[in-house]
């Protein structure tokens, strides 16, 4: 059964610095990885997806990457502002069959003026 | 384009009451989700629907739930017999072809008392 595990659960960083976000699962037989960001009381919003036999994904201050053999993925954020504060959740659907996400608990991301 | 659209935003009922929760997917996509969250824990797959037939329905937590997608776009999750353990977030996403990104809804907060 895949399992994900997200690290740290929470984060608090000053504006302006890197960051980095942790995620790992058991199972490494993966179809694709996505990051997510979600606001409180809110839904979902799709940030990034890496296919299996991709190692990263860049968009705009964001980059993830993906180390399959070892079921690790991270998400980098560079010089982080306010407005991403914000709960990031890290899925995977698993390769044999069905589409559904598997979630980590995700990480609460606060970043201070 | 529009997004994925869930109605209600909220519902209350009372324990043993029926409810019916309503997801509109992203016009033309044919994959389309539900999933469950609960306070502080990353949404937990429920069912899964390609086109009008449920491909995996195997998250859903028992007999009282049900779900239907009856012409392949709108789809109903519902509950029989409510319990308050049922009381949850219950996210809707949709995506275009299989193992493409998924999209998500607003959700739809029900509480159980």
């Amino acid at each position: 059964k895949q399992e994900v595990t997200q690290i740290p659960a929470a984060l608090s960083v000053p504006e302006g610095e890197n960051l980095v976000l942790n995620c790992s699962f058991t199972d490494s037989a993966i179809y694709n990885l996505q990051w997510f960001r979600q606001d409180p009381g809110k839904g979902l919003t799709s940030l990034l997806l890496i296919q299996s036999s991709q190692r990263e994904q860049t968009s705009g201050r964001l980059n993830a990457s993906l180390d399959k053999s070892s079921g690790r993925s991270t998400l980098y954020i560079a010089a982080s502002q306010p407005g991403d504060s914000a709960t990031y959740l890290c899925a995977v659907i698993t390769q044999g069959g069905s589409e559904k996400l598997v979630f980590g608990k995700g990480t609460k991301l606060t970043v201070n003026p | 384009g529009a997004g994925v659209s869930q109605t209600p935003s909220n519902k209350v009922t009372e324990k043993g009451k029926y409810v019916e929760l309503r997801c509109d997917p992203i016009s033309g996509h044919t994959a389309l989700y539900w999933y469950r969250q609960s306070l502080g824990q990353g949404p937990e797959f429920l069912i899964y629907f390609q086109g009008t037939g449920a491909a995996d329905d195997s998250g859903l937590p028992n007999d009282r739930f049900f779900a239907v997608r009856p012409e392949g776009s709108v789809s109903t999750l519902k509950i029989q017999r409510t319990e308050r353990g049922d009381s949850a977030v219950y996210l809707c996403a949709s995506s275009l072809n299989t193992g493409g990104t998924q999209y998500f809804g607003p959700g739809t907060r029900l509480l159980v008392l």
